[in-house]
């Protein structure tokens, strides 16, 4: 059972590069997350797919754009990163409460 | 939108001592959910609670909704090293959204 898995796990990219975050769930789940965690900023929601579908943004969505691919998976994208983009990445599905991928640590240089 | 409040920040206590970390929203709360995410790890569902007054409890933890439903409290009794680690709760309000507070960082010293 895999549950949420996040790739890739580590990644250092230039300043003003693009990247896609992938995520993958095999729950069946409806509603899937991105989120960012910057240390003392708690877990703040980017954007999120409550049905295969659809997205809306959160509480951080710019600088990122998502796409809710099928009811696996749902990915992130962003297409110039910049320094304040470092952060640790979680994506998570939903159905009742929350399963977290293992994350993405993402530095802009 | 809705927002969960979630104090302290952080808190550092002795091995043996009591932890308590608060959660409260200025709007009625369908439920609270609360994780823990240990050090370099990923948030991991501990309990919901939904009904008004509700109280569960796991071993030395103890889960307490309010009654007005704004509030909601997680208590550790004589923490241990293996608490380490960051409590979260979390509101599903309607429209889907899964939104966190800012979390309680806890250490603990041996």
């Amino acid at each position: 059972n895999a549950g949420v898995t996040q790739t890739p796990k580590f990644q250092v990219l230039k300043t003003g590069q693009s990247m896609t975050l992938q995520c993958a769930q095999d729950m069946n789940h409806n509603s899937m997350y991105w989120y960012r965690q910057d240390p003392g900023m708690g877990l703040r929601l980017i954007y999120y797919s409550a049905s295969e579908g659809t997205t809306d943004k959160g509480e951080v969505p710019n600088g990122y754009n998502v796409s809710r691919l099928n009811k696996r998976e749902f990915s992130l994208r962003l297409e110039s990163a910049a320094p304040s983009q470092t952060s640790v990445y979680f994506c998570a599905s939903n159905q009742g409460y929350a399963f977290f991928g293992q994350g993405t640590r993402l530095t802009v240089v | 939108g809705q927002q969960v409040m979630q104090i302290p920040q952080y808190q550092h206590v002795q091995e043996g001592e009591d932890f308590t970390t608060y959660c409260n929203s200025s709007t009625t709360l369908s439920n609270i959910q609360w994780y823990k995410q240990r050090p370099g790890g990923h948030p991991v569902f501990l309990i919901q609670l939904v009904k008004s007054g509700e109280v569960k409890k796991q071993k030395r933890l103890t889960f307490q909704f309010g009654e007005a439903k704004k509030n909601s409290s997680l208590h550790i009794t004589a923490t241990q090293t293996t608490d380490v680690g960051t409590y979260f709760c979390n509101s599903h309000n309607q429209g889907g959204k899964l939104i966190f507070g800012q979390g309680t960082e806890l250490s603990v010293k041996p």
